[in-house]
């Protein structure tokens, strides 16, 4: 069976710190891979996604940026944090291409809760 | 921009009673699709209803569609204390991306 999982859970970081998230996929082969921001309280904004190694399409200017070194595996970065970096963090997966099998839904992990101080 | 915007914001029912969300969308779309989430977790998908069905059910779940309001709506059947929790609507935007609504937040009280 399919697992993502994402790490830290939670992250307290200083304004101007660096910042690494990491998110990884098991059980499946050329996922496609997002990272969504949710503000308390709000939806769920979509930052990066991702259909191959490599490749990576922004969807927001911002001050992050993400990688995918690997075909399971997804790092959300930034060099120097701000105050507005701060949120719930979340990565999610899915083999959208694969529509005959009805694979079009996202499979999302744990999240990481992001405070900039 | 946001696709999908969800009615109410925020919904309180008492156990047993049945809960409705409603979605409104701006854009044709091939599906849409519910998600729910527990607090400080992940989105786990619901249903998925496409463009050319109107209604759905999985369990205590039913989805309806109509594409000439462009607008869904999940009812949940029946609450229970374990149903509290957020409900979101997606549409796709673009190639294999999903945007969400706003969400609701819905409390059951026992």
């Amino acid at each position: 069976s399919q697992t993502i999982h994402q790490w830290p859970a939670t992250l307290v970081q200083p304004v101007g710190s660096p910042l690494s998230l990491e998110c990884t996929v098991e059980g499946t082969s050329n996922p496609n891979l997002y990272w969504y921001r949710q503000a308390a309280g709000r939806g769920l904004q979509l930052l990066f996604y991702s259909v191959g190694i490599g490749q990576i399409s922004s969807e927001v200017p911002q001050n992050l940026s993400a990688s995918r070194p690997q075909d399971r595996q997804f790092i959300l970065s930034s060099k120097k944090l701000l105050l507005s970096d701060s949120g719930f963090y979340l990565c999610a997966w899915s083999v959208w291409w694969d529509r005959t099998s009805r694979n079009e839904k996202l499979f999302f992990g744990s999240g990481t809760q992001l405070s900039v101080l | 921009s946001q696709q999908g915007e969800e009615d109410p914001q925020a919904l309180s029912i008492q156990e047993g009673e049945n809960a409705t969300m409603n979605c409104s969308y701006k854009t044709s779309i091939n599906n849409l699709q519910w998600y729910r989430q527990n607090s400080g977790r992940g989105l786990v998908h619901l249903i998925l209803i496409r463009s050319n069905e109107r209604e759905k059910h999985s369990g205590r779940l039913r989805v309806t569609l109509d594409t000439s309001k462009k607008s869904s709506s999940l009812l949940i059947t029946a609450s229970r204390a374990a149903d509290t929790a957020s409900y979101f609507c997606a549409t796709e935007w673009g190639a294999q991306k999903l945007v969400f609504g706003q969400g609701t937040r819905l409390t059951i009280n026992p």
